[in-house]
């Protein structure tokens, strides 16, 4: 069955900073990897995902993901945070189980970015 | 506007009296999903429906039902809720069974049963 860990319950880091949030995976077969965002009061919001082809995904709002395969990693990471950032953030895998496919997530990682 | 549209938004309810949350989608989309959304624990899948009269167990399927009779809406049913179903609730839905397609996701159903 397939899984997704985020290791960090919580990322906190100051405005202007990197920011990394960790993700790690475990399917059968090639992986299709998502990331989510959820601000308070709010649905999960798409990010950016990886298909095939190049390691870094560039997504929504200066975010960008690496797929490292070797260490089924897909970290989300952000050059310069902002307040605005602060939010729940899934990691999730899709891959097939018997005829149908399914979006699996992990537990979240709540980032805080101080001012 | 494409969306995933779920009511009610906010529910209180008592123990054992059936509730209904619906779930519709404007795109057309084949598969539908339910999650629910605890803290520390993510999103859990609940049922899902590959298309109409098409749907299984996910991973949490106790004290739940679904049904797909028409393509867009996705109901999910509380026959007899109990207080350890208070929780967040996500309706989903996704073009299609191919891995590359990413899920739409309603705006929740917040559930408290007392």
């Amino acid at each position: 069955a397939q899984s997704v860990a985020q290791p960090e319950d919580q990322v906190n880091v100051a405005e202007g900073n990197p920011l990394t949030v960790k993700c790690t995976y475990s399917v059968s077969g090639n992986p299709y990897l998502f990331w989510y965002v959820q601000y308070p009061n709010r649905g999960l919001q798409f990010l950016l995902k990886y298909i095939t082809g190049d390691n870094l995904v560039k997504g929504s709002y200066g975010f960008e993901a690496e797929f490292n395969k070797s260490q089924t990693s897909f970290h989300l990471k952000k050059p310069s945070a902002l307040v605005s950032d602060s939010a729940l953030y899934f990691c999730a895998v899709r891959a097939f189980e018997g005829r149908y496919s399914t979006l699996t997530f992990g537990k979240g990682t709540m980032l805080l970015v101080s001012p | 506007e494409a969306q995933v549209t779920q009511n009610p938004r906010y529910l209180i309810t008592v123990t054992g009296k059936k509730l209904t949350v619906t779930c519709s989608q404007n795109m057309n989309h084949e598969y539908m999903s339910w999650y629910r959304q605890d803290p520390g624990l993510g999103l859990r899948q609940i049922y899902y429906s590959m298309n109409v009269e098409v749907t299984d167990k996910g991973d949490v399927p106790e004290g739940y039902k679904v049904s797909r009779k028409e393509k867009r809406n996705f109901p999910l049913i509380l026959e007899s809720p109990s207080p350890n179903q208070t929780s967040l609730y996500f309706c989903a839905s996704t073009p299609g069974t191919g891995r590359n397609y990413g899920y739409t996701f309603g705006s929740g159903t917040r559930l408290t049963v007392v």
